[in-house]
């Protein structure tokens, strides 16, 4: 069956610029995770969704950082006002639910912040 | 908090030698532990796993035992394979958080020579 997708695959935007990163987790999963992975941090944590709601968001950076599910299906990372350290590639996943810890990754978007 | 410490590479093997990659863990409560391997230009994938004390997780010849004592979950491999070359990442979940994030140590190089 389909994967987890995201798109795009890659972005390249100028400092100040707002981006959306879009992910489309497999059909049924309930929970959706935000990773980032970047050459100085290594792979993060952002934010968790179960379902439409996030009980988690410990892992955003700061304000300018933003997701929504709808649906229970799409989520939508959005970063405003983008800085140079937000350069990374943006890792999406899910499970079928939370608590079997099995989590299937999509390939993820390289944001590129000139 | 809770923390994945693997040991730094790149670490480069000639084919069919032994492989050790050590992973060490801090954690409250009683996490899951994981392997994921990221092959060039690919997604993460979940390798193995092991969710109790004195499990063994294996896959494609590759196996983790979960060491509380320890606080270890080393991966290994008695004959690697050209096509073992990628990253190699351990993680937890399940420690102080209850939502499935997972937390990653800071992933493993590993290049395998013909």
């Amino acid at each position: 069956g389909a994967g987890v997708s995201q798109s795009p695959s890659n972005k390249v935007t100028e400092k100040g610029k707002d981006v959306e990163l879009r992910c489309d987790p497999i059909s049924g999963h309930t929970a959706l995770y935000w990773y980032r992975q970047s050459l100085g941090q290594g792979l993060e944590f952002l934010i968790y969704f179960q379902g439409n709601s996030a009980p988690d968001k410990s892992g955003l950076p700061s304000d300018r950082f933003s997701a929504e599910r709808t649906g229970g299906s799409v989520s939508t990372l959005t970063i405003q006002r983008t800085q140079q350290e937000d350069s990374a590639v943006y890792l999406c996943a899910s499970s079928l639910e939370f608590r079997t810890h099995e989590q299937f990754f999509g390939p993820g978007t390289r944001l590129t912040v000139l | 908090g809770d923390s994945v410490t693997q040991m730094e590479g790149p670490v480069t093997l000639s084919e069919e030698a032994f492989l050790t990659i050590n992973c060490t863990y801090t954690a409250t409560g009683y996490p899951s532990l994981f392997w994921y391997v990221q092959y060039p230009g690919e997604g993460l994938q979940l390798l193995l796993k092991a969710t109790k004390a004195d499990d063994k997780g294996s896959n494609k010849g590759f196996e983790a035992t979960y060491r509380k004592e320890t606080t270890s979950f080393h991966l290994e491999k008695g004959s690697v394979q050209v096509s073992d070359s990628a990253v190699y990442f351990c993680a937890l979940s399940g420690g102080s958080s209850n939502t499935g994030k997972l937390i990653f140590g800071q992933g493993t190089t590993l290049q395998v020579k013909p």
